[in-house]
């Protein structure tokens, strides 16, 4: 089993659309988490964490932790063709004081 | 004012070449990190320092060494390099290495081994 489990995509989504991105990952002692987003031939910059179970809003993002479940999303509202761009999930890994970072889900926003 | 930078942006080489990437940060972070990204982006961490002390050093073939002359910069030698090794390389820093603090990458350095 992977440490960080997402789906490579692409998610194709119309303008003005909610994108939702999934993440899951392995490793049960883990507290914080982070999104990143990529653009292609850039360097990855911080969207959202989220340290404790339920929502977290920022904007138009919404981060999503159920620890339970091992599960945490991302949820984009009105979707714009400027977040086309690759999300990277990571879990900070308390143990070994590092972040693991799942492949990354593609977003395509449709104009 | 670029937060964490990186030299060169673009290195092609020959197999069995010597080269080295080298990074600053001048937002007065304790840790600093090396990741590899390769072709199918999937980002992996290399090696951390924290306060020029190495911190992790993951799998990674001896042919790599870093250095940090001091907590503001993290470099990374690369000997006798092989085709796998291309990549792009980034570095990052963030406030300290036991909480899990925001990590700021460098625009990461494309290294293309022919």
């Amino acid at each position: 089993q992977k440490e960080v489990e997402q789906n490579s995509g692409p998610l194709s989504v119309p303008e003005g659309a909610i994108a939702s991105l999934n993440c899951t990952y392995s490793d049960r002692g883990s507290q914080s988490f982070f999104w990143y987003r990529q653009y292609s031939g850039k360097s990855p910059e911080l969207i959202m964490s989220i340290y404790s179970n339920g929502d977290k809003e920022d904007g138009r993002f919404t981060a999503q932790l159920n620890k339970a479940s091992q599960y945490v999303s991302l949820l984009i509202r009105d979707s714009q063709p400027s977040d086309s761009a690759t999300y990277l999930c990571a879990p900070w890994m308390d143990s070994s004081y590092k972040l693991i970072f799942g492949s990354g889900t593609r977003l395509l926003v449709r104009p | 004012d670029t937060a964490v930078s990186q030299t060169p942006k673009y290195l092609v080489t020959q197999m069995g070449n010597d080269k080295s990437i080298k990074c600053e940060q001048n937002l007065g972070h304790d840790t600093m990190y090396w990741y590899k990204q390769d072709s199918k982006k999937f980002l992996k961490i290399m090696f951390s320092y924290n306060n020029k002390e190495l911190i992790i050093n993951e799998t990674v073939p001896n042919r790599f060494s870093p250095k940090s002359p001091d907590k503001a910069h993290l470099n990374l030698h690369i000997n006798s390099l092989e085709l796998g090794d291309s990549a792009v390389y980034f570095c990052a820093s963030s406030q300290s290495q036991v909480k899990s603090d925001t990590q700021y990458f460098g625009p990461g350095t494309r290294l293309t081994v022919l």
